[in-house]
């Protein structure tokens, strides 16, 4: 039973251009979260989202970054005209419920803005 | 604001010795969970406890929950140097609108062979 795939793995971008990161949740898992870590830091929710919804986006930056989790297909979080603040550690989690349940972490995309 | 502050930040240790975390949150929750990651690499569920729970074991681990003073310990026992590793508290707060964790900023544990 494969865990949490995202990639890639290590993505670099120059400033301004697009980065756009996937994330497979586990099978039989229909609830994906983003979160993002700064080097020597904690991590900090982004976006909680359910097949084809957003559920709760209150810790995404309000422009340049977009996520969705289409019928088919992994999970993508989009980061449109990338700055060096970008620079980060961000992982994908799934459950297989809403709330309460533990969440399985994949072992995210480290993105280096240039 | 921050939900789960550990503490300490940084704790060096000998193999075999016992190492104990804490962690400090502000609003009330539904669960709270520990989470092991190494170095570049992502994060490892270790155990979840929930409100209405004291107490709990895995292995060598126990957590304990004390929701009166909003704070919860983690105690690895008889440590190894596999044990090296930032351990996060992340908390499920308990007016969530689905899930969500909120962090704290983890606690570096070395352990020397």
């Amino acid at each position: 039973n494969a865990g949490v795939m995202q990639n890639p793995r290590h993505l670099v971008r120059r400033r301004g251009q697009e980065a756009r990161l996937r994330c497979s949740p586990m099978k039989g898992h229909s609830h994906v979260y983003w979160y993002r870590q700064l080097p020597e830091e904690g991590l900090k929710f982004m976006v909680y989202l359910q097949k084809e919804n957003i559920i709760d986006e209150s810790g995404m930056p309000k422009e340049r970054f977009s996520a969705e989790f289409p019928k088919e297909g992994p999970s993508i979080l989009r980061i449109q005209q990338v700055v060096r603040g970008d620079s980060a550690a961000y992982f994908c989690a799934s459950s297989p419920g809403q709330g309460g349940n533990e969440q399985y972490f994949g072992p995210g995309t480290r993105l280096t803005v240039t | 604001s921050q939900q789960g502050e550990e503490d300490p930040q940084a704790l060096s240790i000998q193999e075999g010795e016992n190492a104990t975390m804490n962690c400090s949150y502000k609003t009330s929750i539904n669960n709270l969970q520990w989470y092991r990651q190494n170095s570049g690499r992502g994060l490892v569920h270790l155990i979840l406890i929930r409100s209405n729970e004291r107490e709990k074991h895995s292995g060598r681990l126990r957590v304990t929950l004390d929701t009166s003073k909003k704070s919860s310990s983690l105690l690895i026992t008889a440590s190894r140097a596999a044990d090296t590793a930032s351990y996060f508290c992340a908390t499920d707060p308990s007016r969530n609108q689905g899930g969500k964790l909120i962090f704290g900023q983890g606690t570096e544990l070395s352990v020397k062979p």
